[in-house]
């Protein structure tokens, strides 16, 4: 089966300017998940879609990061404006829904904020 | 809320050398216990998972992992390292309950000499 694809696999952008991540899941995958993967740490969650509706968006910064998924299938991300801080690796995962159903994750886009 | 501790940052072994990374984790009741691996510029591949049962699980590339109750810990074992290993390996964990949200430890960087 695909795995899941993400795109683009690098970025790199100025503070204040804005950014897209896009990402395709795994076909049937009814649960889609983006973490932000800061070098040195583990990823963490910045939001969850259960089809095309937001199950958790508690560390998501509202401010400036959004997200949706267009008919429960891909989902965008988006950043605007972009600060340094911004700078990891967003990964994009998906799995079946329920909490014993492993994440099948994506390579990832690499940020880099100048 | 859940947390996983990964005491080890960095861990260097030698080629055909036994290897156990540790993960410890809190949380009130029985979690779910996931090890993954990610290799540079790659996301997460899943190695193994505990749910319940057996407390001795057995993963992908020849690794297990033993869920020790009493120690609140999930360490992953290999009996002998290849070179292909060196990578970095996360220990998640996820709430049966309602604390559904997948929460890694800071991960484990493994080097293996020649």
């Amino acid at each position: 089966e695909a795995g899941v694809a993400q795109s683009p696999r690098y970025k790199i952008i100025e503070k204040r300017q804005s950014v897209a991540f896009w990402c395709n899941p795994i076909s049937g995958h009814a649960t889609l998940y983006w973490y932000q993967q800061i070098l040195g740490q583990g990823p963490k969650l910045l939001i969850q879609f259960q089809n095309n509706g937001v199950v958790d968006d508690s560390q998501l910064p509202k401010d400036r990061f959004s997200a949706e998924r267009l008919k429960g299938v891909d989902s965008t991300l988006k950043i605007q404006p972009a600060k340094l801080e911004d700078s990891a690796v967003y990964l994009c995962a998906s799995s079946l829904g329920g909490s014993n159903q492993p994440q099948h994750f994506g390579d990832g886009t690499r940020l880099s904020i100048l | 809320a859940q947390s996983v501790t990964q005491p080890d940052i960095h861990i260097t072994v030698s080629e055909g050398a036994s290897l156990e990374l540790r993960c410890n984790y809190s949380y009130g009741a029985t979690p779910y216990l996931f090890w993954y691996v990610q290799s540079p510029g790659q996301g997460l591949q899943l190695l193994l998972k505990y749910f319940s049962g057996d407390t001795l699980v057995q993963g992908i590339k020849g690794f297990e992992a033993e869920f020790k109750r009493s120690q609140s810990s999930f360490n992953l074992r290999k009996p002998s390292v290849h070179w292909s290993d060196a990578a970095e390996y996360f220990c998640a964990v996820v709430g049966s309950g309602s604390a559904r949200q997948l929460t890694f430890g800071s991960g484990t960087q493994l080097t293996v000499l020649p």
